[in-house]
């Protein structure tokens, strides 16, 4: 049992490229987010997903793209990489969004990125 | 932003003594959360508490909730040299639960 996987675990980008962060999960979890951490911040939520064909933005999602095709993988699109792009992007995933249980997230190892 | 607030930003202790650390928020919450992320990894789940609770322990962890006041604690008993990390409290705003809010963290340093 993987968990969430997140790839790449390191990445350099040159201003104006564009990538896609992968994050795949293996727990069968309906709710899969994105956060960025910048130095000195918490965790910023930049779109989340409450299950498959379904997306939605969070606080921070100019100059990002998702989609949920499938329950797995909800893959992170950067459209035309910027410096401030440059951060450390989480991937994690819920198994109840909603309801008793809370919304316990459980989370990659990150992917670090760099844009020059 | 709807974001918590963590006190205090680094705390360094001794091995052995007790490590709290104090999460404030804005609005009214379905339940509050903490984490722990170690260096250079992902965050991994500490323990929640919902709102119509007031105090929750597991193992050396003990927190804490304050509706009245909008504040969480976390104390960590008996600290050890693997406590070291960054804690972070997260909250949930939203009714439907869908978006967590994060803290910026109280960076702990616990010395041999």
């Amino acid at each position: 049992n993987a968990g969430v996987t997140q790839t790449p675990k390191f990445q350099v980008l040159k201003t104006g490229q564009s990538m896609t962060l992968q994050c795949a999960q293996d727990m069968n979890h309906e709710y899969m987010s994105w956060y960025r951490q910048d130095p000195g911040m918490g965790l910023r939520l930049i779109h989340y997903s409450v299950g498959a064909g379904i997306t939605d933005q969070g606080e921070v999602p100019n100059g990002y793209n998702v989609s949920r095709s499938t329950t797995e993988d909800f893959p992170l699109r950067l459209l035309s990489a910027a410096p401030s792009q440059t951060s450390v992007y989480f991937c994690a995933s819920s198994y109840h969004p909603y309801g008793q249980r809370g919304n316990i997230q459980y989370f990659g190892a990150g992917t670090r990125l760099s844009v020059l | 932003s709807q974001q918590g607030e963590e006190d205090p930003q680094a705390l360094s202790i001794q091995e052995g003594e007790n490590a709290t650390m104090n999460c404030s928020y804005k609005t009214s919450i379905n339940n509050l959360q903490w984490y722990r992320q170690n260096s250079g990894r992902g965050l991994v789940h500490l323990i929640l508490i919902r709102s119509n609770e007031r105090e929750k322990h597991s193992g050396r962890l003990r927190v804490t909730l304050d509706t009245s006041k909008k504040s969480s604690s976390l104390l960590i008993t008996a600290s050890r040299a693997a406590d070291t990390a960054s804690y972070f409290c997260a909250t949930d705003f939203d009714q439907g639960a869908q978006k967590l809010v994060f803290g910026q963290g109280t960076r702990l340093t616990i010395n041999p």
